[in-house]
């Protein structure tokens, strides 16, 4: 099975843009959730999609917005980046969520100017 | 809410000594995992815990799960240069704003040859 794939790998846009990030999960994986990853701060959750609802949210602004397509793809949305939207933002699929092991994509890399 | 800690945050050895890395959890948990992300890479999965007391060794990494099940322990022994990398231990999130798994902060291993 392919793995967990995520585009753009890398993005370099500046403040006040916005950015749409995309995760394709392992084929009949229908949990993804997204995560943003910083120096220092660990693998902050960021909200989960399942069955193209979202079932949980992260402490993150509004800014931060996700949704999930019918065949389980998924896309986050950030809008008037700040420069401390710089990170690593990673995606994980499972077969339904629930503490079940994730699986992680490649992470896109955005670096906000 | 829940949390989960990880100790020590960075560890520097000398290739061939030994590692270990501590997790800890304000609540007893059903289960653990532990992940481990290379420079460069994204968290994979490495092993659940779901027993009290439970030990699992994979070649020279050894895993234990508390008897209280609120705390786990990684410990590589002999270190080698492929151990570079960050280790998170994972426990159960309760959705909401938590997601489906709390990651500790991870304890990024350096190995000097």
């Amino acid at each position: 099975k392919a793995g967990v794939t995520q585009t753009p790998r890398y993005l370099i846009k500046t403040r006040g843009q916005q950015v749409t990030l995309s995760c394709s999960p392992i084929s009949g994986h229908r949990s993804v959730s997204w995560y943003q990853q910083t120096p220092g701060q660990g693998l902050q959750f960021l909200f989960e999609y399942f069955s193209e609802t979202q079932r949980n949210k992260g402490n993150f602004p509004g800014r931060f917005s996700g949704r999930q397509f019918s065949n389980s793809r998924s896309e986050m949305n950030v809008s008037t980046l700040e420069l401390g939207d710089s990170a690593l933002y990673l995606c994980a699929s499972s077969l339904a969520g629930r503490q079940e092991t994730q699986y992680f994509g490649p992470g896109t890399r955005l670096l906000v100017l | 809410g829940q949390q989960v800690m990880q100790i020590p945050q960075y560890q520097h050895v000398q290739e061939g000594e030994d590692f270990t890395t501590y997790c800890n959890s304000s609540t007893t948990l059903s289960n653990i995992q532990w992940y481990k992300q290379r420079p460069g890479g994204h968290p994979v999965f490495l092993i659940q815990l779901v027993k009290s007391g439970e030990v699992k060794k994979q070649k020279r990494l050894t895993f234990q799960f508390g008897e209280a099940k609120k705390n786990s322990s990684l410990h590589i022994t002999a270190t080698q240069t492929t151990d570079v990398g960050t280790y998170f231990c994972a426990g159960p999130g309760y959705g909401g704003s938590q997601g489906n798994l709390i990651f500790g902060k991870g304890t990024k291993l350096s190995v000097k040859p």
